[in-house]
């Protein structure tokens, strides 16, 4: 079968950093994709994971594991405005309900 | 470029009614996703077409859900008879390279009373 699996809610405070971790399982699999949400917005990309490894952009990285099934977003210097749901969306799954982020003061 | 395009914003409509959401995907990208979001199933892809050809509808909740898109720049997806649980925002989002990288619309807020 096939199915995703992300914490429902996360909180930090500002300036620390934060792991969200995503595990899947799935019979066809090409890359593990991250999304931000803020609340009355629309999804917006924020990176993929092909293969292996770590990619970074600017204060978020994200990580995979193609052999564990999984991959987590790593966000450093947590901003107030970093506050919003991240979904993990490997191809042709659907992006579920995401991991609720508050970064606190 | 302006983004996705989706119309209207927001819909409020009765049980029973037919509801026709719009869409106009980045000039350029191949690819046009619908789903839907609601807080208890979080964001579902419906359905996705490449080169105005639908490739996988079975999110499509039941028969009374139909998309089309005639051309490049258009997609709508219809609802027909209505329902009062068919309440919930519903994105379109396209892309140049399949669901790796996709440009979501402001959304759809439908309100089926």
């Amino acid at each position: 079968g096939q199915s995703l699996e992300q914490p429902s809610e996360v909180t930090a405070v500002e300036g620390a950093i934060v792991q969200i971790n995503c595990t899947y399982q799935t019979s066809g699999f090409y890359g593990l994709s991250w999304y931000q949400q803020h609340d009355g917005g629309a999804p917006t990309f924020l990176s993929y994971n092909a293969l292996d490894g770590l990619e970074e952009t600017g204060r978020f990285s994200s990580f995979l594991s193609r052999s564990d099934s999984y991959g987590y977003l790593l966000l450093q210097e947590l901003q107030m405005k970093d506050s919003a749901s991240y979904f993990c969306a490997p191809r042709q799954l659907t992006f579920g309900s995401g991991t609720q982020l508050t970064v606190l003061p | 470029d302006a983004g996705v395009i989706q119309s209207p914003r927001h819909e409020v409509t009765e049980m029973g009614q037919e509801v026709t959401l719009r869409c106009k995907p980045i000039s350029g990208h191949d690819y046009l996703f619908w789903y839907r979001q609601t807080m208890m199933r979080g964001l579902e892809l419906l359905i996705y077409f490449n080169n105005n050809v639908p490739i996988d509808d079975s999110g499509m909740p039941e028969d009374r859900f139909s998309a089309k898109m005639p051309n490049a720049s258009f997609s709508t997806l219809k609802i027909q008879p209505s329902e009062p649980r068919d309440s919930a925002v519903y994105f379109c989002a396209s892309s140049q390279q399949g669901p790796t990288e996709q440009f979501f619309g402001p959304g759809t807020r439908l309100t089926v009373l």
